[in-house]
C-alpha cells in the first residue's frame, strides 16, 4: 500500500520569505498523481498544485512550485513571497492510476505559520 | 454553482444514535468521495461514487456506515449506532474524471464535524 510521509509537523516563515515543505511517498508504481492541498483554519481544503509522475517538468502555480524527484520519491512544495493568507495546514497526497483505485492517500500534514 | 455543500456543519449526538450527513457536489462532477479526518491527521478515504455507482469502499467503512448517491446527484452518509470513536470531520469532495483522463484534483466541501458524547 502506498504511504505518504510529511516529516515536518510545523513550519514557520516570515512574510515575504520563501519556505519549503517536505513530502516523501512510498510506491512501486511508475505512473501516479501527486497533489498539495491547503486547509486554512475552519475552512475547506483547496487544491494548491498537482504533478503527474510521467512528466519530468516540475509544476508551478504562481508563487507555488514543486520539486519532484521521482527516483527519490520526494515531492516538496516551495512557497515564495509568503503571505499571511498562506497560513494553513498543508497536506501532500498521492493518487494511483493503476488498479482502478480513485482514492487519495494523504500525509499527516504540516502546519505553516506566517509571521508578519 | 457555489461548490460542494455539506449539511449539517456540526452534529452532536449521543452514543448509540444514528446520524445522516448530506453532500451536494458540483453539478457537472461525476465523481463523489467521502473522507474522514480526525484531529492532527490527514483525511482518510471512506468511499467513492461514479455517478450513482459505489465503486470503492475502504475497510474503515464498517457495517455501521452506509453511503448512497441516488440518481448520481447528492450523496448521504449514514452512521448507525454511533460510537465515540466516530467523532471526526467528515469531508465530501467531488471531481470530474472521464475514464483514464487527467485528474485535476478534487473540490472539497467544508465538512461535517461529528461529536459523539
Amino acid at each position: 500500500a502506498q504511504t505518504v510521509t510529511q516529516s515536518q509537523p510545523e513550519m514557520s516563515v516570515q512574510e515575504a520569505e520563501t519556505v519549503t515543505l517536505s513530502c516523501t511517498y512510498d510506491t512501486s508504481e511508475s505512473d501516479y498523481y501527486l497533489f498539495w492541498y491547503k486547509q486554512p483554519p475552519s475552512r475547506q481544503m483547496i487544491l494548491v498544485i498537482r504533478q503527474e509522475a510521467y512528466k519530468q517538468q516540475n509544476a508551478t502555480e504562481n508563487r507555488f512550485s514543486v520539486n519532484f524527484q521521482k527516483a527519490a520519491k520526494s515531492f516538496s512544495l516551495k512557497i515564495s513571497d509568503s503571505q499571511l493568507g498562506d497560513a494553513a495546514m498543508y497536506f501532500c497526497a498521492y493518487r494511483s492510476t493503476q488498479g482502478g483505485s480513485e482514492k487519495l492517500v494523504f500525509g499527516k500534514g504540516t502546519k505553516l505559520t506566517v509571521n508578519p | 454553482d457555489t461548490g460542494v455543500s455539506q449539511d449539517p456543519r456540526h452534529k452532536i449526538t449521543k452514543r448509540g444514535q444514528n446520524v445522516t450527513f448530506r453532500c451536494d457536489p458540483i453539478s457537472e462532477h461525476n465523481r463523489l468521495y467521502w473522507y474522514r479526518q480526525t484531529l492532527g491527521q490527514g483525511p482518510e478515504f471512506l468511499t467513492y461514487f461514479q455517478n450513482e455507482a459505489q465503486l470503492e469502499k475502504s475497510r474503515l467503512l464498517s457495517d455501521r456506515f452506509s453511503a448512497e448517491r441516488p440518481k448520481g446527484s447528492f450523496s448521504t452518509l449514514e452512521i448507525q449506532r454511533t460510537e465515540q470513536g466516530d467523532s471526526a470531520m467528515y469531508l465530501c469532495a467531488s471531481s470530474f474524471l472521464r475514464g483514464q483522463g487527467e485528474d485535476y484534483g478534487y473540490t472539497f466541501g467544508s465538512g461535517t464535524r461529528l461529536t459523539v458524547v
